[in-house]
């Protein structure tokens, strides 16, 4: 089975540009978490999707969306990027609640 | 709402030391426990899991016992390899769903 995938896996982008992430989880999962993982901060819940409905939000701001389509693949999105959003994006997918969620590699970001 | 406190890091043993990292919780309801690993330049591995009180999880030769009485969820190992040295976190997923994550633990194993 293949394992969750992540693209792009690198990506630099200059402040006040947008950028969108996208994830294709494991055949059959159809719960789609996004986490941003820093060095100062540890890993930071982002959102979470279940059948295209956004289920739980952490404390980011507006400025970070998503979204899941009908596949279970998921895009998230930043816009108007700033220094402190480079961090490596991980996706991780699951069953549904309650379930383990399996991870993907990561998108690198780096906002310059 | 929900957390996940762990040791604080970084931790260093020598190959074939026995492994402790304490994890301990706070969350309503029954959540379910895992332990993730994080090699470098990786995402996160699922090491083991539990999903109600008293379970025991185990992969690897590594452990963890959900203890609700104590809301901790301790991984151990009795005999560390320097392929062990990796970043570890602690999590749980709440009734409602919701995943919370520790600050993770830094272990490297010296030969």
């Amino acid at each position: 089975k293949a394992g969750v995938t992540q693209t792009p896996r690198y990506l630099i982008k200059t402040r006040g540009q947008q950028v969108t992430l996208s994830c294709s989880p494991i055949s059959g999962h159809r719960s789609v978490s996004w986490y941003q993982q820093t060095p100062g901060q540890g890993l930071q819940f982002l959102f979470e999707y279940f059948s295209e409905t956004q289920r739980n939000k952490g404390n980011f701001p507006g400025r970070f969306s998503g979204r899941q389509f009908s596949n279970s693949r998921s895009e998230m999105n930043v816009s108007t990027l700033e220094l402190g959003d480079s961090a490596l994006y991980l996706c991780a997918s699951g069953r549904g609640a309650g379930y383990e969620q399996y991870f993907g590699p990561g998108t690198r970001l780096t906002v310059t | 709402g929900d957390s996940v406190t762990q040791m604080e890091g970084p931790v260093t043993l020598s190959e074939e030391a026995f492994l402790t990292i304490n994890c301990t919780y706070t969350a309503t309801g029954y959540p379910s426990l895992f332990w993730y690993v994080q090699y470098p330049g990786e995402g996160l591995q699922l090491l083991l899991k539990a999903t109600k009180a008293d379970d025991k999880g185990s992969n690897k030769g590594f452990e963890a016992t959900y203890r609700k009485e104590t809301t901790s969820f301790h991984l151990e190992k009795g005999s560390v390899q320097v392929s062990d040295s990796a970043v570890y976190f602690c999590a749980l997923i709440s009734d409602a769903g919701k995943s919370t994550f520790g600050d993770g633990t830094t272990l490297t194993v010296k030969p």
